[in-house]
């Protein structure tokens, strides 16, 4: 069974950063890209990014560009999330979600549980 | 940005019913990038269809996706109860996903 497994709830204050961890078990962490996106409450889903855990190679929404990391671990199969410069605008539900592909199509499965971020003074 | 516009908002179904949800495109998109997820409160999306009209492994065949171009179709058959959620479309393009806003279906 393949698993991403989220770090727990955090509270930060505005101009903090967070960083969110997402542990992978069931496959081979470095052959799927892990994609990040995030849901604000009674809201729709936004995607952040994207890293490749094999090369370390990313890519950002242009609205998180300069404020948003992606790296991981290989040794501990684990991807982090670091979204820095945070406002009340970015409390929202995190989730890292695995990239699977075949030879034409792409989509995300499966997801963490999500992390809660809340920003608030 | 290739903007996903899913329609209704809200569909209001009575178990047993079909339900045929709409995500449209700003531009055309590729079926290979056309995915459907279902997601419950306080729960992570789950995948449904990807390819357009492939459904997931152990998504029951209910569940069914049609479309290309700008106009993507998801249908369920007959609603269960268990189907009654927020359903999301996402596509890739121009280096970016992006997903429709989603549309609720519950029960009437």
């Amino acid at each position: 069974q393949v698993y991403l497994v989220q770090s727990g709830a955090e509270v930060k204050k505005p101009g903090a950063s967070v960083r969110v961890s997402c542990k992978a078990s069931g496959y081979t962490f470095t052959s799927y890209g892990i994609n990040w996106v995030r849901q604000a409450t009674g809201q729709g889903l936004e995607w952040m990014g994207w890293m490749h855990p094999n090369s370390g190679n990313t890519g950002y929404a242009q609205k998180f560009q300069g404020r948003v990391s992606m790296t991981r671990d290989t040794s501990m199969s684990t991807a982090y999330m670091e979204l820095s410069s945070l406002t009340s605008e970015d409390t929202a539900v995190y989730y890292c979600a695995r990239a699977v592909s075949d030879s034409e199509r792409r989509w995300f499965d499966p997801w963490g549980q999500g992390t809660l971020v809340t920003v608030s003074s | 940005e290739i903007v996903l516009t899913q329609s209704p908002g809200t569909l209001s179904l009575s178990p047993g019913e079909r339900a045929t949800l709409s995500c449209r495109a700003s531009q055309s998109v590729s079926s290979s990038y056309l995915a459907w997820y279902q997601q419950k409160p306080g729960q992570a999306p789950r995948l449904l269809i990807y390819g357009a009209s492939s459904r997931a492994t152990g998504i029951p065949d209910r569940f069914s996706g049609s479309g290309s171009g700008t106009d993507f179709t998801l249908t369920i058959s007959r609603l269960e109860p268990e189907d009654f959620a927020v359903y999301y479309c996402q596509q890739f393009g121009n280096s970016a996903w992006t997903f429709g806003q989603g549309t609720k279906v519950e029960i009437k």
